[in-house]
């Protein structure tokens, strides 16, 4: 079982293009989460999932759009990169979005950087 | 706002114990996790806390104070792998995590 799986590991973007970076789990699990982590700040939420077929805003969105059209996968894609998009993204699902013991598991992220 | 607040480095030595803070001011509360994140890594998950008091697992622990918005990771027995850093989150009411910017954990001989 691979758990969490992203790709690609990094990638260095010129600023105006586009990009998906592509994010697949193998648990079954419910929600699915994209974050941003930059130096000095706690992992951002940019958008969130609870299940197939819907999708939330988290704390910054802005630049982002994602996708859910089945369990597994959860695309986040940047329409025009901009420098300030430069960061690692780490995808993370987790069993159920409320209620209990709501544990998020992690993949092993992207390191962007856009110029 | 929502806050959480964690000390920026800490360092300790090999075989000692180390007890590393965070303070949380969320809109609600559903629970407090913590994290362990080794340089280049993912974060993994370590505890979690939604009751009063102290959890035991292993050489770490965490405990939780609800009223006084207050927690605690303790790692006993430390160990050279256990430099990393350490990442306090609170889930609010709407079941999404709040981060700390992290505790980065300097171990040294």
């Amino acid at each position: 079982i691979a758990g969490i799986t992203q790709a690609p590991t990094s990638q260095i973007l010129a600023a105006g293009r586009r990009m998906t970076l592509r994010c697949t789990q193998d648990m079954r699990h419910n929600a699915m989460y994209w974050y941003r982590q930059d130096l000095g700040l706690g992992l951002r939420l940019i958008h969130y999932s609870n299940t197939a077929g819907t999708t939330g805003k988290g704390e910054v969105p802005d630049g982002y759009s994602v996708s859910r059209a089945n369990t597994d996968d959860f695309p986040l894609t940047l329409a025009s990169a901009v420098p300030s998009q430069t960061s690692v993204y780490f995808c993370a699902s987790s069993d159920s979005l409320a209620g209990g013991k709501d544990t998020q598991y992690f993949g092993p992220g992207t390191r962007l950087t856009v110029l | 706002g929502q806050n959480i607040d964690q000390p920026t480095e800490m360092t300790a030595t090999e075989g000692a114990i180390v007890q590393i803070n965070c303070t949380y001011q969320t809109s609600g509360f559903n629970g407090l996790f913590w994290y362990q994140q080794h340089a280049g890594e993912a974060p993994t998950f370590l505890s979690y806390n939604v009751l009063d008091g102290l959890e035991e697992k292993g050489r770490f622990s965490s405990f939780l104070s609800r009223s006084k918005g207050y927690s605690y990771l303790l790692l006993k027995e430390l160990q050279m792998k256990d430099s990393a850093s350490y990442l306090c989150a609170s889930m609010d009411s709407n079941y999404q995590l709040i981060w700390g910017a992290g505790t980065k954990l300097i171990i040294k001989p």
